[in-house]
């Protein structure tokens, strides 16, 4: 079954410090993956996406990289902000057909002052 | 301001009451879709359109119609709402069904009494 999980499901942690967000899917045939922002009451917004070829890509403070191999994908975010309080959602295309979105149910990440 | 419009942006009905939620983008995408979001979810798609009169189901289409009789708008239908339809519907486009970025529009919030 195509699935996408991420962890942890929520996380708080203090403005200026750093953290990290996980994805693991089971999707295949793959094609990319792509990390969104979604603040509360707001439509998702997206920060990267990579296709199989790629190992990381950055936006920002945003990093993400990808491991085809393991299927396994992380989202690094840097000296974080007040303004980085959101949900990020990971999500994965299939391939077949016409390139179906797969969701992660989402880290809900706060930062506090 | 290219941009994915929705409304209403918040709607309480009550069950067996015909409604529509229109959806609306000014970037001449041909592909475009719905999804709904729950708590503890993924978005899950519920139906989508590779172009004019061209729409196909998604994984939870039961319940709900769509139509594409222009390029920029897509509205979906609730013909008999019920309490299980109480979710965060968002409406999204993209260039084409390939790998491109989804847009999502801010969302709608509906409650079915």
């Amino acid at each position: 079954k195509n699935q996408v999980e991420q962890s942890p499901q929520s996380l708080i942690i203090l403005e200026g410090k750093n953290c990290t967000l996980q994805c693991n899917y089971t999707v295949s045939p793959f094609s990319n993956l792509r990390w969104y922002k979604q603040d509360t009451g707001r439509g998702p917004v997206s920060l990267t996406i990579m296709t199989f070829s790629e190992n990381t890509k950055s936006n920002g403070r945003y990093t993400a990289t990808l491991d085809a191999d393991t299927k396994q994908s992380s989202l690094h975010i840097t000296a974080s902000q007040l303004s980085d309080s959101a949900s990020y959602i990971c999500v994965v295309s299939h391939s077949g057909g016409y390139n179906k979105l797969i969701f992660g149910a989402g880290t809900r990440l706060a930062v506090h002052p | 301001e290219a941009q994915v419009t929705q409304n209403p942006r918040y709607l309480i009905t009550v069950t067996g009451k015909k409604l529509t939620v229109t959806c609306s983008q000014n970037m001449n995408h041909e592909y475009m879709s719905w999804y709904r979001q729950d708590p503890g979810l993924g978005l899950r798609q519920i139906y989508y359109s590779m172009n004019v009169e061209v729409t196909d189901k998604g994984d939870v289409p039961e319940g709900y119609k769509v139509s594409r009789k222009e390029k920029r708008n897509f509205p979906l239908i609730l013909e008999s709402p019920s309490p299980n339809q109480t979710s965060l519907y968002f409406c999204a486009s993209s260039l084409s069904y390939r790998k491109e970025t989804q847009y999502f529009g801010p969302g709608t919030r509906l409650l079915v009494l």
